[in-house]
């Protein structure tokens, strides 16, 4: 049983561009969240995703936004990236309100 | 609000016990967490506790609660080398959970 994978695992993009980041769930998970993990800091919560909406968001600009597929699988787009996006990005899935299982997490460095 | 605290840093001997703390503000918590996280890696749940619970153990894990003082403990029974890590106190209030991090408790066993 395969458990939460993220791609890419690294991303190294400049100020200013945009990227995206994906998540698979967890088999028999319905629900993705994202936090954001700063160097030497816990997570951070950035959103979550249930029946392809956003259910809850965190104190995050709108310059992150997300998107979730019918197969529960999801994805973080960040806009116009800032030094200070550079962090370990975190997916977890879980079901519905359930347990939360934490993917590798996908490492961006914004210079 | 929702707030959680941890010590820093935790040096033990192999063999030894280790105890993380945790305190949180959140008397809503419904649930509270301890995930750990190996270097570049993402988090492992280790255990859960109900925050109608006072205790529970699971091997050489042990949690206690005490819900009046809004303090969190794990107990690390026989604590080996491959415990070195950085451990995180979560907690969870009802509705949607978004998890809150501490800023995790690094441990580091020496043999």
């Amino acid at each position: 049983d395969a458990g939460v994978t993220q791609s890419p695992t690294h991303l190294i993009k400049t100020r200013g561009q945009q990227v995206t980041l994906r998540c698979s769930p967890k088999s028999g998970h319905d629900t993705v969240s994202w936090y954001q993990q700063a160097l030497g800091q816990g997570p951070q919560f950035i959103f979550q995703y249930y029946e392809e909406e956003e259910r809850q968001r965190g104190n995050f600009p709108d310059r992150f936004s997300g998107h979730q597929f019918p197969n529960y699988s999801s994805e973080l787009n960040v806009n116009a990236l800032l030094l200070g996006d550079s962090a370990l990005y975190l997916c977890a899935s879980s079901s519905n309100t359930d347990t939360q299982y934490f993917g590798p997490g996908t490492r961006l460095t914004v210079l | 609000g929702e707030d959680v605290e941890q010590s820093l840093f935790l040096s033990v001997r192999e063999g030894d016990s280790s105890v993380i703390n945790c305190t949180y503000t959140d008397s809503s918590s419904t649930y509270l967490y301890w995930y750990k996280q190996e270097p570049g890696a993402g988090l492992q749940l280790l255990t859960y506790i109900f925050s109608n619970m006072d205790m529970k153990q699971d091997q050489r894990l042990t949690v206690l609660l005490n819900k009046k003082d809004k303090h969190l403990s794990l107990r690390i029974a026989d604590t080996q080398t491959g415990d070195s890590a950085i451990y995180f106190c979560a907690e969870t209030g009802t509705g949607f959970q978004k998890l809150v991090f501490g800023t995790g408790t690094r441990l580091l066993v020496s043999p």
